[in-house]
């Protein structure tokens, strides 16, 4: 069975801090592995994974994926209140009958506080 | 681009009654998934369909739970009879089919269901 566990569950931080979300996976036949953020409603898209070392940037927000070790790091420079949400971490197996189908971490609860 | 939709956004029942929830996906997209969330569980799976066909429904809890997707743009996620144990959030996400990696889902915002 698919196994993503992310840490810490939760992290409190003062804006203007940088913060580092730990994601770690068991899969079979690995295809991606994606970040959301979660606020009140719906789980909005943040980056896609596929390849080891290459970093995906947006704003103050960069992610990077091992292949090797089987894990992800999500960097959030000079946070600010906006950022607090979950973020959860996902994984997307190749092929078969379980295309598409995403399996999903517990999240990471980050609160800023101003 | 409506995004996908979902309704009711809250529902509030009585354990034993029939509970429907709805789902619009995005136009186009051949992907339609259900995915449940609590507290202690976070985000699982239940069901998703291909080109309105089901895939895969091992997420699903047990036979109280049924859904279908009779077109394109519609699916429904039925409870009967509902327990307390039911009550969370219930997503639909959509995604379209690209060869290679994949896409990311895109969510909608979500029934919270609450079981009395």
């Amino acid at each position: 069975e698919d196994k993503v566990v992310q840490s810490p569950l939760s992290l409190v931080v003062h804006e203007g801090d940088t913060v580092t979300l730990n994601c770690s996976y068991e899969v079979t036949n690995f295809r991606s592995l994606l970040w959301y953020k979660q606020e009140k409603k719906a789980p909005t898209f943040l980056f896609m994974l596929t390849s080891s070392g290459i970093e995906k940037k947006s704003g103050r927000l960069s992610s990077i994926l091992d292949k090797k070790e089987l894990f992800s790091i999500l960097n959030i420079t000079a946070t600010q209140t906006g950022d607090s949400a979950v973020y959860l971490c996902a994984v997307k197996r190749v092929g078969g009958t379980s295309y598409g189908k995403l399996t999903f971490g517990q999240g990471t609860i980050l609160t800023v506080h101003p | 681009d409506a995004g996908v939709i979902q309704s009711p956004r809250h529902e509030v029942t009585e354990m034993g009654q029939e509970v429907t929830l709805r789902c619009k996906p995005i136009s186009g997209h051949d992907y339609l998934f259900w995915y449940r969330q609590t507290m202690m569980r976070g985000l699982e799976l239940l069901i998703y369909f291909n080109n309105n066909v089901p895939i895969d429904d091992s997420g699903m809890p047990e036979d109280r739970f049924s859904a279908k997707m009779p077109n394109a743009s519609f699916s429904t996620l039925k409870i009967q009879p509902s327990e307390p144990r039911d009550s969370a959030v219930y997503f639909c996400a959509s995604s379209p089919h690209t060869a290679g990696v994949g896409s990311p889902l895109h969510f909608g915002n979500g029934t919270r269901l609450t079981v009395t």
